[in-house]
């Protein structure tokens, strides 16, 4: 069954400091991996996603992710974070199991940055 | 472009009344559209996927009877929550995939039911 695993609860960085969110993933084929962000009592924004081509994505605001296969990992990361940056953040793949190929969660990581 | 919509944004009801919760794509036809369920500092769960113009598909362990989905057109996909009861209460978000593009998934900005 396809998973991803997000380890950290928080994550705790500086303005102006580079940040990363983990993410790691289980698939049994080629992964459809995504990263969607969530403001407090707001639905989620989408990031950025990976399907095949370059190991390192681009997305929304700055972020980027970088596809790691070996590791079967997916971090985010964003060079220098911003206050504006503090929200939750979900990384997810896409169920291969499901016919309609929905999309399975990680259970989230808060970042906070503080100025 | 890709807009979802949602509406209300905020529903408090008595126990045992029934509730229901509006998904539209603004500028985009979805055929497929799925409805979460997420409770404080949790992760989605997922509860249906909602095809348009046939029956919904329910997740195991959602009761299908209780929370009734209708897909009636591309552009509108509603959740009805019948008979609520106060463990009933969370925050219901949609996502909507854009007709033809079966990857990416589009997100309301989720309503937050309180059943009292």
């Amino acid at each position: 069954a396809q998973s991803v695993a997000q380890p950290e609860d928080q994550v705790n960085v500086a303005e102006g400091n580079p940040l990363t969110v983990k993410c790691t993933y289980s698939v049994s084929g080629n992964p459809y991996l995504f990263w969607y962000v969530q403001y407090p009592n707001r639905g989620l924004q989408f990031l950025l996603k990976y399907i095949t081509g370059d190991n390192l994505v681009k997305g929304s605001y700055g972020f980027e992710a970088e596809f790691n296969k070996s590791q079967t990992s997916f971090h985010l990361k964003k060079p220098s974070a911003l206050v504006s940056d503090s929200a939750l953040y979900f990384c997810a793949v896409r169920d291969y199991g499901g016919s309609q190929g929905n999309l399975i969660f990680g259970k989230g990581t808060k970042l906070s940055v503080k100025p | 472009g890709a807009v979802v919509s949602q509406h209300p944004s905020r529903v408090i009801c008595k126990s045992g009344t029934s509730v229901k919760i509006e998904c539209r794509s603004l500028d985009f036809q979805a055929t497929t559209m799925f409805w979460y369920r997420q409770f404080p500092k949790k992760s989605l769960m997922l509860m249906a996927t909602s095809n348009e113009g046939s029956k919904a598909t329910y997740e195991q362990g959602v009761e299908k009877d209780k929370f009734l989905i209708n897909h009636a057109s591309l552009t509108l996909s509603t959740l009805t929550v019948t008979s609520a009861h106060p463990e009933d209460s969370s925050f219901y978000i949609c996502s909507a995939r854009i007709a033809g593009v079966t990857d990416t998934q589009y997100f309301g900005p989720g309503t937050r039911l309180t059943v009292l």
